[in-house]
């Protein structure tokens, strides 16, 4: 299979700061997807990009494939955005998508 | 927009029971998924069907099996529950094979005791 692996592994900010989570692939990939996982256990889809950039509010991601790597920015974060985010991708030619072991990110007041 | 559906949401079971996991995916999408999330882990990928046939397979134990009906829904059955089977049963539906992302249902909760 392909390796994911996500930076850091924990992460706890004060409200109103802002962070950058890190996703590492091991191999081509032709989909990448964030989510966040919230306290209820839903997955909610954040961003697809395989490739650029995208913003969305106070989220945006950006993928760089020929490195192999993907960033996902929070900026001034909020209690709800806690969570777990993950990372996954699709290899070239592959159909099933591989999860990192995700970011957990703890929001305090 | 419609989105995946996934039922039930929760469901306690005993062991050695069987479960049936239900997954309706988004209208026209030929390709589904389902995952496997343990307490503390990562999704794990189980098995997908690409247009109601067996697309890939991943780590799914010889006691559950699944299928996609001719509406594209699909069912995953489980059978001599284990403890170990409790987890988060995710399913996921995409429109030619992931090009265009995956979308992910809100899960069932199993919980074996």
């Amino acid at each position: 299979g392909i390796q994911v692996e996500q930076s850091p592994p924990d992460l706890i900010l004060q409200e109103g700061a802002n962070s950058t989570l890190r996703c590492n692939f091991s191999d081509s990939v032709n989909n990448l997807q964030w989510f966040h996982q919230n306290p209820w256990g839903q997955l909610i889809n954040l961003f697809y990009i395989p490739s650029g950039t995208k913003q969305n509010g106070r989220l945006s991601a950006t993928t760089v494939a020929t490195e192999r790597y993907s960033l996902l920015y929070i900026s001034s974060s909020q209690t709800t955005d806690s969570g777990v985010y993950f990372c996954a991708v699709e290899r070239v030619n592959g159909n099933q998508f591989y999860f990192g072991t995700g970011t957990s990110l703890t929001v305090i007041p | 927009a419609a989105g995946v559906i996934q039922s039930p949401r929760h469901l306690i079971k005993e062991k050695r029971e069987t479960a049936t996991l239900k997954c309706y995916p988004i209208p026209r999408h030929d390709t589904v998924y389902w995952y496997q999330q343990g307490p503390g882990q990562d999704p794990q990928f189980l098995i997908s069907f690409y247009e109601k046939m067996q697309s890939d397979k991943g780590s799914i134990p010889d006691r559950f099996s699944a299928q996609q009906f001719s509406d594209y829904h699909s069912e995953l059955n489980m059978s001599s529950l284990e403890l170990g089977d409790s987890a988060l049963y995710f399913c996921a539906s995409s429109l030619d094979r992931g090009n265009y992302g995956y979308t992910f249902g809100s899960g069932t909760r199993l919980t074996v005791v």
